[in-house]
């Protein structure tokens, strides 16, 4: 149980247009959903924390006009990865928290976007 | 100063030894801690957490927690190459609140 899934694993754009990366709860409902990058030989970032049906809590450095983040259901958040650029490449990953068991957060296998 | 601090490493271990990892924390009210494995090019997979003062066990891991020195460390007994990874220390910094805060992770590597 507990698993979760993103959506694609890996994409290769052109700078300047925008990305959308899903994470979905399989089998369970997920009250929140964390979004994370990591670049490479670094740790895991948090980018925002979202709910489902309210606007996402961004991190402080984090441009929430650039990161799109829509919690749209208990099983499905989505960011959007908006005029990307080369900068913006990274690894993308989810989690979510299950409803009856808030502290662990069960990640998604991430995904790799290169901006070109 | 960071709030979660690790050791980069990287740490190399005999296959069989016991591998130690370390991990710090700046905020004395933090409630849970977790460690999570990842390999290279994966996400991190949850291997234990902990709350209370003390060791918790599962199988060939041992998590031990010291609230007075705000220290949490992850034993790893029998070591096998398949264990060579980056082992990511999180704290639950606020109570009530789902948010972790990740050190930056020790390099692992387990010599056969």
């Amino acid at each position: 149980g507990a698993v979760v899934s993103q959506h694609p694993s890996w994409v290769i754009c052109k700078s300047g247009t925008s990305v959308k990366i899903e994470c979905r709860s399989l089998d369970f409902q997920a009250t929140t959903m964390f979004w994370y990058r990591q670049f490479p030989k670094q740790s895991l970032m948090l980018m925002a924390t979202s709910n489902e049906g309210s606007k996402a809590t961004y991190e402080q450095g984090v441009e929430k006009d650039k990161f799109l983040i829509n919690h749209a259901s208990l099983t499905l958040s989505t960011l959007t990865v908006t005029s990307a650029h080369p900068e913006d490449s990274s690894f993308y990953i989810c989690s979510a928290t299950n409803e009856g068991d808030s502290y662990e957060q069960y990640f998604g296998p991430g995904t790799r976007l290169t901006v070109t | 100063q960071k709030e979660v601090e690790q050791n980069s490493g990287p740490l190399s271990v005999p296959e069989g030894a016991i591998a130690s990892l370390n991990c710090t924390y700046s905020d004395r009210g933090s409630q849970s801690f977790f460690w999570y494995r990842q390999y290279s090019g994966k996400s991190p997979e949850l291997i234990m957490f902990i709350y209370s003062n003390g060791d918790k066990e599962d199988g060939r891991f041992t998590a031990q927690l010291n609230k007075a020195s705000q220290y949490v460390s992850l034993l790893i007994r029998d070591s096998q190459p398949s264990d060579s990874a980056t082992y990511l220390c999180a704290v639950n910094i606020y109570f009530g609140n789902e948010k972790l805060t990740f050190g930056t992770g020790t390099r692992l590597t387990i010599i056969p």
